[in-house]
């Protein structure tokens, strides 16, 4: 079964730590991007990434990061700096950004709760 | 950048009724569009997609006409059931392939 996989579904830390979700996809897709979700206001864009060992700052990268060392992995760290870090993360990746029309899979999210 | 407006919710509707959700968009050129739904507690799912003026997207008895002269792409069905229950999406992709979301529209079927 092809898919994007996203653990845990369910994620708990406490103030002050860093903590790494995991996106695995074996759609051999080149692009993965990972969005935040609020109540009320859509996904936001976090990081993406258009290639293995690239990426780049979406519209809210302030307080996390990402790596992108194989195809089918494109890990989210919260950092400590994330200020505001509860919300449900989901992971999307689509086929190579060169031309035409590059549907986006979503992953099933992480709900992140800071106690 | 791409900025995308949707209708705002809760959407309650009893079952067989006509379902509208509006959007409208602002972007540069002719972006890509999108409906995306999302049940509880699960990922998106891409519903209907139009990549061009007059393009009609269709999935599922629901439908959207891209509609250049007025920007938008409203999504429709004629008869909801319980099971249309989730939040909607609209979306664009521009020229720097980057999804812009609208901030979701819940809808609630009642049998």
């Amino acid at each position: 079964d092809g898919g994007i996989t996203q653990s845990p579904k369910y994620l708990f830390r406490k103030e002050g730590q860093n903590v790494t979700l995991s996106c695995e996809q074996n759609l051999n897709h080149d692009a993965m991007y990972w969005y935040r979700q609020d109540p009320g206001q859509g996904l936001r864009l976090i990081y993406y990434s258009q290639i293995v060992n690239d990426f780049q700052k979406g519209d809210i990268a302030e307080g996390y990061s990402v790596s992108r060392e194989k195809k089918e992995s494109f890990p989210l760290t919260v950092t400590s700096a994330q200020k505001n870090p509860t919300a449900f993360y989901l992971c999307a990746s689509s086929s190579g950004l060169a031309g035409g029309f590059n549907e986006q899979f979503f992953g099933p999210g992480t709900r992140l709760t800071v106690l | 950048g791409n900025s995308v407006t949707q209708m705002e919710g809760p959407v309650t509707l009893s079952e067989e009724a006509f379902l509208t959700i509006n959007c409208t968009y602002t972007a540069t050129g002719y972006p890509s569009l999108f409906w995306y739904v999302q049940y509880p507690g699960e990922g998106l799912q891409l519903l209907l997609k139009a990549t061009k003026a007059d393009d009609k997207g269709s999935n599922k008895g629901f439908e959207a006409t891209y509609r250049k002269e007025t920007t938008s792409f409203h999504l429709e069905k004629g008869s909801v059931q319980v099971s249309d229950s989730a939040v909607y999406f609209c979306a664009a992709r521009g020229s720097a392939r980057q999804l812009t979301f609208g901030s979701g529209t819940q809808l609630t079927v009642l049998p």
